[in-house]
Protein backbone atom coordinates (compact mmCIF):
# COMPACT_ATOMS: atom_id res chain seq x y z
CA UNK A 1 0.00 0.00 0.00
CA UNK A 2 1.33 3.11 -0.85
CA UNK A 3 1.59 5.62 2.27
CA UNK A 4 3.11 8.65 2.98
CA UNK A 5 3.42 9.50 6.73
CA UNK A 6 4.32 13.65 8.12
CA UNK A 7 5.57 14.51 10.72
CA UNK A 8 7.05 17.62 12.30
CA UNK A 9 4.49 19.91 13.44
CA UNK A 10 4.00 21.86 15.89
CA UNK A 11 3.46 25.44 17.75
CA UNK A 12 6.32 28.06 16.96
CA UNK A 13 6.98 31.52 17.62
CA UNK A 14 7.49 33.93 14.75
CA UNK A 15 10.89 33.84 13.10
CA UNK A 16 11.23 30.35 14.48
CA UNK A 17 11.93 27.70 12.38
CA UNK A 18 10.90 24.11 11.79
CA UNK A 19 11.69 21.00 10.12
CA UNK A 20 8.97 18.71 8.98
CA UNK A 21 9.72 14.92 7.27
CA UNK A 22 7.58 13.10 5.33
CA UNK A 23 8.03 8.89 5.61
CA UNK A 24 7.36 7.11 2.01
CA UNK A 25 6.69 3.70 1.87
CA UNK A 26 4.88 1.42 -0.36
CA UNK A 27 6.15 2.45 -3.57
CA UNK A 28 9.53 3.31 -5.49
CA UNK A 29 10.60 6.74 -3.53
CA UNK A 30 13.27 7.54 -5.95
CA UNK A 31 11.26 7.46 -9.19
CA UNK A 32 8.72 10.36 -7.85
CA UNK A 33 9.13 13.93 -7.58
CA UNK A 34 7.57 15.22 -4.70
CA UNK A 35 5.76 17.75 -2.95
CA UNK A 36 4.83 20.09 -0.95
CA UNK A 37 0.91 21.61 -0.51
CA UNK A 38 -0.49 23.18 2.71
CA UNK A 39 -3.84 24.59 3.77
CA UNK A 40 -4.18 27.37 6.36
CA UNK A 41 -7.33 26.71 8.90
CA UNK A 42 -11.09 26.63 6.77
CA UNK A 43 -8.92 27.67 3.33
CA UNK A 44 -7.98 26.50 0.42
CA UNK A 45 -5.28 24.57 -1.07
CA UNK A 46 -1.55 25.91 -1.84
CA UNK A 47 1.41 24.40 -3.55
CA UNK A 48 4.38 24.93 -1.64
CA UNK A 49 7.26 23.55 -3.06
CA UNK A 50 8.61 20.44 -5.15
CA UNK A 51 11.39 18.32 -5.72
CA UNK A 52 12.79 16.32 -8.58
CA UNK A 53 13.78 12.52 -8.37
CA UNK A 54 17.63 13.00 -7.25
CA UNK A 55 16.81 16.20 -5.52
CA UNK A 56 18.47 18.64 -8.96
CA UNK A 57 15.46 20.53 -9.01
CA UNK A 58 13.36 22.47 -6.47
CA UNK A 59 10.57 24.69 -7.00
CA UNK A 60 8.94 27.55 -4.64
CA UNK A 61 6.02 29.41 -4.55
CA UNK A 62 6.62 33.19 -4.35
CA UNK A 63 5.71 33.88 -0.58
CA UNK A 64 8.66 30.78 0.58
CA UNK A 65 11.39 31.64 -1.76
CA UNK A 66 14.33 32.27 0.57
CA UNK A 67 12.44 30.78 3.40
CA UNK A 68 11.81 27.11 2.74
CA UNK A 69 14.06 24.21 1.80
CA UNK A 70 12.75 21.22 0.16
CA UNK A 71 15.20 18.24 0.57
CA UNK A 72 14.74 14.61 0.04
CA UNK A 73 16.94 10.99 1.11
CA UNK A 74 16.12 8.11 -1.75
CA UNK A 75 18.09 6.13 0.82
CA UNK A 76 15.49 7.10 3.68
CA UNK A 77 12.23 7.21 1.49
CA UNK A 78 11.86 10.47 3.20
CA UNK A 79 10.77 14.07 2.17
CA UNK A 80 11.66 16.79 4.01
CA UNK A 81 10.41 20.57 4.23
CA UNK A 82 12.70 23.10 6.71
CA UNK A 83 11.13 25.98 7.38
CA UNK A 84 13.07 29.60 9.08
CA UNK A 85 11.86 32.50 9.61
CA UNK A 86 8.18 31.44 9.88
CA UNK A 87 5.62 34.29 9.77
CA UNK A 88 1.67 33.55 11.04
CA UNK A 89 0.29 33.24 7.81
CA UNK A 90 2.67 30.01 7.35
CA UNK A 91 0.45 28.27 9.67
CA UNK A 92 -1.60 25.68 8.30
CA UNK A 93 -1.62 21.92 7.65
CA UNK A 94 1.04 20.60 5.61
CA UNK A 95 0.60 17.90 3.63
CA UNK A 96 3.30 15.93 1.33
CA UNK A 97 2.07 14.29 -1.69
CA UNK A 98 3.59 12.35 -4.38
CA UNK A 99 3.51 14.28 -7.90
CA UNK A 100 2.49 11.90 -10.93
CA UNK A 101 3.35 13.42 -14.27
CA UNK A 102 2.94 16.58 -14.88
CA UNK A 103 1.54 17.87 -11.39
CA UNK A 104 -1.25 15.89 -10.37
CA UNK A 105 -0.81 14.83 -6.49
CA UNK A 106 -1.41 11.14 -5.68
CA UNK A 107 -1.45 10.19 -3.10
CA UNK A 108 -1.40 13.01 -0.12
CA UNK A 109 -0.48 12.12 3.50
CA UNK A 110 -2.33 13.19 6.60
CA UNK A 111 -0.70 16.38 7.05
CA UNK A 112 0.79 17.70 10.15
CA UNK A 113 -0.44 20.99 11.45
CA UNK A 114 2.26 24.24 11.63
CA UNK A 115 1.07 27.14 14.09
CA UNK A 116 2.67 30.36 14.01
CA UNK A 117 1.87 32.02 16.77
CA UNK A 118 3.28 34.24 19.85
CA UNK B 1 0.46 32.87 -11.83
CA UNK B 2 -2.17 31.04 -13.26
CA UNK B 3 -5.28 31.63 -11.61
CA UNK B 4 -8.03 29.56 -11.20
CA UNK B 5 -11.91 30.12 -10.38
CA UNK B 6 -14.35 28.05 -9.34
CA UNK B 7 -17.93 28.43 -9.69
CA UNK B 8 -20.01 27.97 -7.40
CA UNK B 9 -18.55 28.56 -4.20
CA UNK B 10 -21.09 26.16 -2.51
CA UNK B 11 -23.63 23.82 -3.93
CA UNK B 12 -26.82 21.85 -2.70
CA UNK B 13 -28.25 19.10 -4.65
CA UNK B 14 -30.37 16.37 -3.56
CA UNK B 15 -29.73 12.63 -3.45
CA UNK B 16 -29.87 11.04 -6.98
CA UNK B 17 -29.49 14.30 -8.71
CA UNK B 18 -26.59 15.55 -10.41
CA UNK B 19 -24.16 18.31 -9.11
CA UNK B 20 -21.94 20.37 -11.86
CA UNK B 21 -19.35 21.79 -10.51
CA UNK B 22 -17.33 24.79 -12.93
CA UNK B 23 -13.86 25.58 -12.83
CA UNK B 24 -11.68 28.57 -15.22
CA UNK B 25 -8.27 28.72 -15.95
CA UNK B 26 -6.56 32.46 -16.48
CA UNK B 27 -4.57 30.56 -19.68
CA UNK B 28 -5.47 27.79 -21.64
CA UNK B 29 -4.15 24.50 -19.98
CA UNK B 30 -4.39 22.77 -23.02
CA UNK B 31 -0.99 21.50 -24.44
CA UNK B 32 -1.16 20.71 -28.07
CA UNK B 33 2.14 18.29 -28.29
CA UNK B 34 0.38 15.72 -25.79
CA UNK B 35 -3.25 16.64 -26.65
CA UNK B 36 -4.01 17.32 -22.94
CA UNK B 37 -5.49 19.59 -20.82
CA UNK B 38 -3.31 19.69 -17.79
CA UNK B 39 -6.00 20.06 -15.02
CA UNK B 40 -7.15 17.66 -12.22
CA UNK B 41 -10.09 17.85 -9.60
CA UNK B 42 -9.94 16.54 -5.97
CA UNK B 43 -12.06 15.61 -3.59
CA UNK B 44 -11.65 16.67 0.25
CA UNK B 45 -13.77 15.25 2.99
CA UNK B 46 -13.53 17.10 6.28
CA UNK B 47 -10.65 15.72 8.38
CA UNK B 48 -9.06 14.09 5.59
CA UNK B 49 -6.67 14.97 3.06
CA UNK B 50 -7.57 15.74 -0.77
CA UNK B 51 -7.61 12.78 -2.84
CA UNK B 52 -7.33 12.71 -6.69
CA UNK B 53 -10.32 12.20 -8.47
CA UNK B 54 -9.72 13.37 -12.51
CA UNK B 55 -6.43 14.43 -14.11
CA UNK B 56 -6.16 15.22 -17.90
CA UNK B 57 -9.41 16.96 -17.78
CA UNK B 58 -11.77 14.25 -18.19
CA UNK B 59 -9.27 10.82 -16.86
CA UNK B 60 -11.24 8.82 -14.20
CA UNK B 61 -8.40 7.99 -11.57
CA UNK B 62 -8.35 4.47 -10.88
CA UNK B 63 -11.08 3.34 -8.30
CA UNK B 64 -12.75 6.47 -8.48
CA UNK B 65 -17.08 5.50 -9.24
CA UNK B 66 -17.40 5.98 -12.79
CA UNK B 67 -20.66 8.71 -11.36
CA UNK B 68 -17.81 11.38 -11.38
CA UNK B 69 -16.74 13.02 -14.65
CA UNK B 70 -14.55 15.81 -16.14
CA UNK B 71 -15.16 17.82 -19.25
CA UNK B 72 -14.19 20.98 -21.01
CA UNK B 73 -10.56 22.06 -22.55
CA UNK B 74 -8.95 25.00 -23.06
CA UNK B 75 -9.52 27.13 -20.28
CA UNK B 76 -13.17 25.92 -18.97
CA UNK B 77 -13.73 22.64 -17.56
CA UNK B 78 -16.53 21.13 -15.51
CA UNK B 79 -17.01 18.06 -12.87
CA UNK B 80 -20.19 16.73 -12.81
CA UNK B 81 -21.50 13.93 -10.24
CA UNK B 82 -24.18 12.18 -11.57
CA UNK B 83 -26.71 10.04 -9.14
CA UNK B 84 -25.73 12.24 -6.33
CA UNK B 85 -24.83 9.53 -2.97
CA UNK B 86 -24.54 10.75 0.98
CA UNK B 87 -20.92 9.77 0.32
CA UNK B 88 -20.18 12.46 -1.98
CA UNK B 89 -20.24 15.97 0.43
CA UNK B 90 -17.07 17.10 0.07
CA UNK B 91 -15.06 20.19 -1.01
CA UNK B 92 -13.99 19.78 -4.41
CA UNK B 93 -11.10 21.50 -5.65
CA UNK B 94 -9.74 21.97 -9.31
CA UNK B 95 -6.23 22.40 -9.53
CA UNK B 96 -3.99 23.18 -12.94
CA UNK B 97 -1.03 21.05 -13.57
CA UNK B 98 0.53 22.97 -16.61
CA UNK B 99 2.83 25.49 -15.21
CA UNK B 100 4.79 26.36 -12.34
CA UNK B 101 3.31 27.20 -9.38
CA UNK B 102 0.48 24.88 -9.64
CA UNK B 103 -2.49 26.52 -8.07
CA UNK B 104 -5.52 25.40 -7.17
CA UNK B 105 -9.01 26.87 -7.37
CA UNK B 106 -10.43 28.46 -4.09
CA UNK B 107 -13.26 25.54 -3.84
CA UNK B 108 -16.53 24.08 -4.08
CA UNK B 109 -18.93 22.89 -0.86
CA UNK B 110 -21.18 20.06 -2.08
CA UNK B 111 -23.64 19.62 0.29
CA UNK B 112 -27.16 17.40 0.05
CA UNK B 113 -30.59 19.65 -0.17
Amino acid sequence: EVQLVESGGDLVQPGGSLRLSCAASGFSFGSYWMAWVRQAPGKGLEWVANIKLDGSEKNYVDSVKGRFSISRDNAKNSLYLQMNSLRVDDTAVYYCGRQQGWGRFDPWGQGTLVIVSS
Amino acid sequence: DVVMTQSPDSLAVSLGERATINCKSSRSLFYSSTNKNYLAWYQQKPGQPPKLLIYWASTRESGVPDRFSGGGSGTDFTLTISNLQAEDVAVYYCQQCYSLPYTFGQGTNLEIK
